[in-house]
């Protein structure tokens, strides 16, 4: 069964500080993977999604890498805010009898304070 | 644009009821599916449709039917609700293309089975 893990689990730092999430995956074989945004209570709001043929994507201060051979996807966070205050969520689609079902990870939850 | 739209937004259901949790997206997506978000147990997929007239069921289907009679919307039953059931659902919808099938969520319906 492909497995999608998230470290760490949790993340408390002074704004201003750049920041790295982590996500790994067990299988090399992607279709794609999306970075995700959840604020509490709220629904989830997509940030970037990386082709199995990318090796990265940015939108403002965020920038996500992907390196396959590792099963590995880095969101970079530059300049932290309170307000990136959430939980980050990242999803890869398996290629799994031709689907393409996302896996989710169980998230980071980020907390930015002042 | 509405996006993707969950009805409704909360839910107090008694053992043994049944209700339908509605989904539907004006952005004429072939794939749609339901999640249930628990705490310390991430987004996990209950069912989902690669497009009009055909479901399939994802990692726990059980006590929950599905239907797809329109491309916009995918119902989610629950024919007898259990206190198990209790959660945070959410419909999310996307293309099957290869092209960039970024995945679209609803703000989800917080369900409580007494």
């Amino acid at each position: 069964k492909q497995e999608v893990t998230q470290i760490p689990a949790a993340l408390s730092v002074p704004e201003g500080e750049n920041l790295v999430l982590n996500c790994s995956f067990t299988d090399s074989a992607i279709y794609n993977l999306q970075w995700f945004r959840q604020d509490p209570g709220k629904g989830l709001t997509s940030l970037l999604l990386i082709q199995s043929s990318q090796r990265e994507q940015t939108s403002g201060r965020l920038n996500a890498s992907l390196d396959k051979s590792s099963g590995r996807s880095t969101l970079y966070i530059a300049a932290s805010q309170p307000g990136d205050s959430a939980t980050y969520l990242c999803a890869v689609r398996f290629p799994s009898g031709g689907s393409y079902i996302p896996t989710f990870g169980r998230g980071t939850s980020l907390i930015v304070h002042p | 644009n509405a996006g993707v739209t969950q009805t409704p937004k909360f839910q107090v259901l008694k053992t043994g009821q049944s209700m339908t949790l509605q989904c539907a997206q004006d952005m004429n997506h072939e794939y749609m599916s339901w999640y249930r978000q628990d705490p310390g147990m991430g987004l996990r997929l209950i069912h989902y449709s690669v497009g009009a007239g055909i479901t399939d069921q994802g990692e726990v289907p059980n006590g929950y039917n599905v239907s797809r009679s329109t491309t916009e919307d995918f119902p989610l039953r629950l024919l007898s609700a259990a206190p198990s059931q209790t959660s945070v659902y959410f419909c999310a919808s996307s293309t099957t293309g290869l092209a960039k099938n970024i995945q679209y969520f609803g703000a989800g319906t917080r369900l409580s089975v007494l």
